[in-house]
């Protein structure tokens, strides 16, 4: 059966630090994957997603990136985090296609301070 | 940018009470709609997914129904306990792949 894992679970971060979560994915190959935030008191809102290695698509400007380096292996990255980064994160992934519904990793509450 | 929204934000019933909500979507484009149940300090996970007009999926006490002409979707739980006690989302998907989230409906249910 597929897993996904994301870490670290929670994290504190000082404004202008780097910021690296990482997913993983076991079970499945070539998964859709994608990074969530959910800013307080709102829905889920899509910051990357990759259909292969070293594909990445953004779909709002901000202070972050991501990268595929292996098949199942997601990251989320930051050079210098702003207060705004603050948020929870969660990691996905789906099979090719939009029928089939997201699998969530466990999430990483970040606060930026 | 897609408008998918949610009604209510949220929802306070008693164990026992029937209850539902509201998911709206631009009827155009339409590919599919999920619905998600998110306990907090869990993740999301999928309920239903529904593809057709005048769907209806049904899983133990709740249940959804979709009309893609008029764009909503419903969600239904019948005799909710507090283990229902979750925030749904639901999520519409274009036949572009594209996905948007609602900012869901939080239901607590008292016992």
């Amino acid at each position: 059966s597929q897993t996904i894992h994301q870490w670290p679970a929670t994290l504190v971060q000082p404004v202008g630090s780097p910021l690296s979560l990482e997913c993983t994915v076991e079970g499945t190959s070539n998964p859709n994957l994608y990074w969530y935030r959910q800013a307080a008191g709102r829905g889920l809102q899509l910051l990357f997603y990759s259909v292969g290695i070293g594909q990445i698509s953004s779909e709002v400007p901000q202070n972050l990136s991501a990268s595929r380096p292996q098949d199942r292996q997601f990251i989320l990255s930051s050079k210098k985090l702003l207060l705004s980064d603050s948020g929870f994160y969660l990691c996905a992934w789906r099979e090719q296609g939009v029928l089939y519904g997201y699998t969530f990793g466990s999430g990483t509450r970040l606060t930026v301070v | 940018i897609l408008n998918v929204e949610q009604s209510p934000q949220s929802l306070h019933v008693q164990e026992g009470d029937s209850t539902n909500f509201t998911c709206s979507f631009p009827s155009s484009n339409f590919y599919a709609l999920h619905w998600y149940r998110w306990e907090t300090a869990k993740s999301p996970e999928a309920l239903f997914v529904m593809t057709l007009n005048g769907d209806e999926k049904k899983k133990g006490r709740i249940s959804a129904t979709l009309n893609t002409k008029e764009g909503y979707s419903y969600l239904y739980i019948k005799g909710s306990q507090p283990e229902d006690s979750a925030t749904y989302l639901c999520a519409f998907s274009t036949n572009a792949g594209k996905s948007t989230f609602g900012d869901g409906t939080t239901l607590t249910v008292k016992p």
